[in-house]
């Protein structure tokens, strides 16, 4: 089992629909990163966060540390929002590193 | 002016042959990744130095070998390739003092034939 799970792995919306994408870890962590990898294969940092909410635009990350799950919120969704969404657990300390997850493919459609 | 650029873009070669991968970051960072994007789209951290020193290495194989010439650059060397190591490579970047916001590069799509 994969120390940080996403869900779901594909989904496929309307334009204008309010997306969800869950993820849950296993491990103790310092830091939750969302990712955005568009189709071209670029990766972008979207939030970084270790407690509560943050929202940039329309996109709306939070954290239950407790309950070690994380959703990243996507409202009034746009086709230029398709893209794979990743998660990754941060372990902090001088050997600071990233787990993935496996990516949620996300597929708006006009 | 990319912040973290990567070459080549894109490798074939053959197995059996030894490549480089370069990556650049003009952020002033003085932490740099290497991460592999298996074809299942699954991403897995390799190698992260700072300040030229290598702290993580992920049981990857010593036909692998990174090379940090200075804090700004972090090639990747890979010796006898082999079908396996067909993947996309993605170099990153980070200041020690906030490792948590990384910036990743373009990403070097290798295919070994």
């Amino acid at each position: 089992k994969n120390e940080v799970e996403q869900s779901p792995q594909n989904l496929t919306a309307q334009e204008g629909e309010f997306i969800t994408i869950n993820c849950s870890y296993s491990v103790g962590i310092s830091a939750l990163h969302w990712l955005q990898q568009h189709p071209g294969g670029g990766i972008v940092s979207l939030f970084m966060l270790s407690s509560g909410k943050k929202k940039h635009g329309r996109l709306i990350a939070t954290i239950n540390i407790q309950e070690k799950h994380s959703s990243l919120h996507i409202t009034a969704s746009h086709p230029r929002d398709s893209a794979v969404y990743i998660c990754a657990a941060a372990r902090g300390g001088s050997n600071y590193k990233l787990t993935f997850g496996k990516g949620t493919l996300l597929t708006v459609n006009p | 002016d990319t912040a973290v650029s990567q070459t080549p873009k894109y490798l074939v070669t053959q197995m059996g042959n030894d490549k480089s991968i370069k990556c650049e970051q003009n952020l002033g960072h003085d932490t740099m990744y290497w991460y592999k994007q298996d074809s299942k789209k699954f991403l897995k951290i390799m190698f992260s130095y700072n300040n030229k020193e290598l702290i993580i290495n992920e049981t990857v194989p010593n036909r692998f070998s990174p090379k940090s010439p200075d804090k700004a650059h972090l090639n990747l060397h890979i010796n006898s390739l082999e079908l396996g190591d067909s993947a996309v490579y993605f170099c990153a970047s980070s200041r020690s003092g906030n490792p948590y916001e990384q910036y990743f590069g373009p990403g070097t799509r290798l295919t070994v034939t």
